[in-house]
């Protein structure tokens, strides 16, 4: 059973453009929640979706967006890159919004914009 | 803000129980308390979840104290592939995750 899959794994883009990041959830999961990793930090929360509709956000300017598809896969899509945009970007997948169990990780996707 | 307080670092010695702890003092009534472990490079890992009773599972024990203001992760015997950042959360079923700095347990050979 595939668990939550995230691509690319690497990614190096130039201050001022646009990254797309792309998650698959586990298997019968159908929200999808991101989160932005510095390096030496816990992950910060920055957006979830669920029935293809963001339901909740953290404190993030608006060039995060996000989309979640009919499949439940879902995209993060940052624009005008800053250099404090490098992290570690993680996807988490859970069954049901409010489910009270615990989430499944990616291995996640580390963004360095140069 | 992180609503737990968890030592920032700890060793333990292999083949031994280690015991993590977390102090959650202002839990409100319906908070879970959630484990995750992140070891290096990888994403965070759910280990265990409880809301008042002490709960088990394969990987470890959750002991929730009785007023609910502190918990323990007990890793029974612990590996050196348990070496990894452990976090512990609170949250209600339709919140968000939200991450401290949490305690780094290096297991010793």
């Amino acid at each position: 059973d595939a668990g939550v899959t995230q691509s690319p794994t690497h990614l190096i883009k130039t201050r001022g453009q646009q990254v797309t990041l792309r998650c698959s959830p586990k298997s019968g999961h159908d929200t999808v929640s991101w989160y932005q990793q510095a390096l030496g930090q816990g992950p910060q929360f920055i957006f979830q979706y669920y029935e293809e509709e963001e339901r909740q956000r953290g404190n993030f300017p608006d060039r995060f967006s996000g989309h979640q598809f009919p499949n439940y896969s879902s995209e993060l899509n940052v624009n005008a890159l800053l250099l404090g945009d490098s992290a570690l970007y993680l996807c988490a997948s859970i069954y049901g919004a409010e489910n009270n169990y615990g989430y499944t990780f990616g291995s996640g996707t580390r963004l360095t914009v140069v | 803000d992180a609503k737990t307080t968890q030592p920032p670092s700890m060793d333990c010695a292999e083949g031994r129980a280690a015991n993590l702890p977390c102090n959650h003092s202002t839990i409100s009534g319906n908070e879970y308390v959630y484990w995750y472990r992140q070891i290096h490079s990888q994403g965070p890992q759910y280990i265990i979840h409880g809301l008042k009773n002490n709960e088990t599972n394969e990987m470890a024990s959750l002991i929730i104290t009785e007023d609910r203001k502190s918990s323990t992760l007990i890793l029974p015997h612990a590996t050196l592939r348990d070496t990894a950042v452990y976090y512990c959360i609170v949250r209600v079923a339709n919140e968000k995750l939200t991450f401290g700095t949490g305690t780094r347990l290096t297991i010793i050979p």
